[in-house]
């Protein structure tokens, strides 16, 4: 099947906007991960879901940054009044379950670039 | 927490070359999991390597294989016969064993190859 996708590729928003950025993971995968990686800088993660259960929040980094997955499968992360620091690439990634190699590999989508002005 | 250091910003190889690539972490676990990643400029994450902290084995894939060293906590990649598709950004990342499930990703190292 397809790998994990994401839309819009780029993204280009006034400061103050909201934006929502969304998440298609791999059929069947359980687990779903937002990054972001700032120009030049490795990915931080930003929030994990498990099926619909949000069960890490902690790399948010404002109560701006909210995230969603309500049906187990798409996910949208969402931005409220956007600052130029959120500017970035949003990187999702999902896995299956399981400890073994092939289960436990995150697969990630190609991010969004968004760019605040 | 847990930190990860890529102290190599930019490396160069020549096609068919060997190079090499560090990674050192910081951790006070013992079951862990360290992985090195690819990403070209399309952007998409690509996973190179996976290495389970309890296997005193170095993993290898074809071309690629790591010196993990837990007492250093260091975890390098040589990338053997370097091939111009290898030129791309690479990240070393950790996962916690136990309450593992986000990556902890370093700083990345720029790899360029020279034909």
């Amino acid at each position: 099947g397809a790998g994990v996708s994401q839309s819009p590729r780029y993204k280009v928003a006034k400061r103050g906007q909201d934006v929502a950025l969304r998440c298609d993971p791999i059929s069947g995968h359980v687990s779903l991960f937002w990054y972001q990686q700032a120009l030049g800088q490795g990915p931080e993660f930003l929030t994990y879901f498990q099926n619909e259960a949000q069960l890490d929040k902690s790399g948010l980094p404002s109560d701006r940054f909210f995230a969603e997955r309500p049906e187990g499968s798409v996910s949208t992360l969402k931005i409220q009044r956007t600052q130029q620091e959120d500017s970035a690439v949003y990187l999702c990634a999902s896995k299956t379950s399981g400890r073994a190699a092939v289960t436990d590999t995150q697969y990630f989508g190609p991010g969004t670039r968004l760019t605040v002005l | 927490a847990q930190t990860v250091t890529q102290s190599q910003p930019e490396m160069s190889v020549q096609e068919a070359e060997t190079v090499t690539l560090s990674c050192t972490y910081d951790t006070s676990e013992s079951d862990y999991y360290l992985f090195w990643y690819k990403q070209p400029p399309s952007r998409q994450m690509i996973l190179v390597i996976r290495q389970e902290a309890y296997k005193q084995q170095n993993a290898t894939e074809n071309r690629f294989s790591v010196n993990f060293q837990k007492a250093a906590k260091s975890f390098s990649l040589k990338i053997s016969d370097s091939q111009l598709g290898d030129a791309a950004m690479y990240f070393c990342a950790y996962r916690s064993g136990e309450y593992g499930n986000k990556l902890v990703f370093g700083a990345g190292t720029i790899l360029r190859v020279k034909s």
